[in-house]
């Protein structure tokens, strides 16, 4: 299977929360990405969290990390329209750790 | 800071054809990655160069090459240019020190769209 892997896409209410989950298989990442790619964009970071944390908070940004299952998910809450994009996690388990791996990304769509 | 910038954004060629991308990193990061992004493949890592040396290499044919500036700017060059070249190319930088974690956080550019007919 992939080395990465995200479900595909998720619909949500404005004002609503959003988990966009990731799974991976490299036990021994040391940290993982959170990116956020809008329409016709680049790759914009929104957070990280390295491997010895659980939980990481970031304004409406909460990242939560289960090493055992090897399981990652960012939690958005009050959900706007803004943000509506693809969202991707990625692992830099490759090269040194310094080629990401990505998942597949989720498309988030908000509905107002 | 200025961020990640890339040249140019858009670009058409014909099959064949060889093309040149640029990109400048945040000032102060010596490592440079590039990534293709296609429908059908996603993200996946082209190559990384620091301090003006190929540091890393993804599985990509030869047609695909860089090389990187004293200045840390870099170009990706793609010669002979296949319809399934298609696709947006997207350019990072980091700091490229490593070590302490969160150092070589890789920050990407807008990219630069390339259509090949």
């Amino acid at each position: 299977g992939e080395d990465v892997e995200q479900s595909l896409f998720l619909s949500v209410r404005e004002g609503d929360s959003s988990v966009i989950n990731c799974t991976y298989t490299d036990s021994s990442s040391t940290y993982l990405y959170w990116y956020k790619q809008e329409p016709g964009a680049g790759l914009q970071l929104l957070t990280y969290i390295f491997s010895n944390m659980d939980m990481k908070q970031d304004q409406r940004l909460t990242v939560l990390l289960n090493k055992k299952d090897k399981h990652l998910s960012l939690r958005i809450a009050d959900t706007q329209t803004g943000d509506s994009a693809i969202y991707f996690c990625a692992d830099p388990r490759d090269m040194g750790r310094r080629a990401l791996t990505f998942g597949s990304g989720t498309r988030l769509q908000v509905q107002p | 800071k200025a961020g990640v910038t890339q040249t140019p954004r858009y670009l058409i060629k014909t099959r064949g054809q060889q093309v040149t991308l640029s990109c400048s990193p945040i000032s102060g990061h010596r490592s440079v990655s590039w990534y293709q992004q296609t429908p059908g493949q996603g993200l996946q890592f082209l190559f990384e160069y620091f301090s003006e040396t190929q540091r890393n290499k993804g599985n990509f044919p030869g047609r695909f090459s860089g090389r990187q500036f004293s200045n840390s700017r870099s170009e990706m060059n793609v010669s002979t240019l296949e319809l399934g070249d298609s696709a947006l190319y997207l350019c990072a930088s980091s700091p490229g020190t490593g070590g302490i974690a969160g150092t070589d956080t890789q920050y990407f550019g807008p990219g630069t769209r390339l259509t090949v007919l």
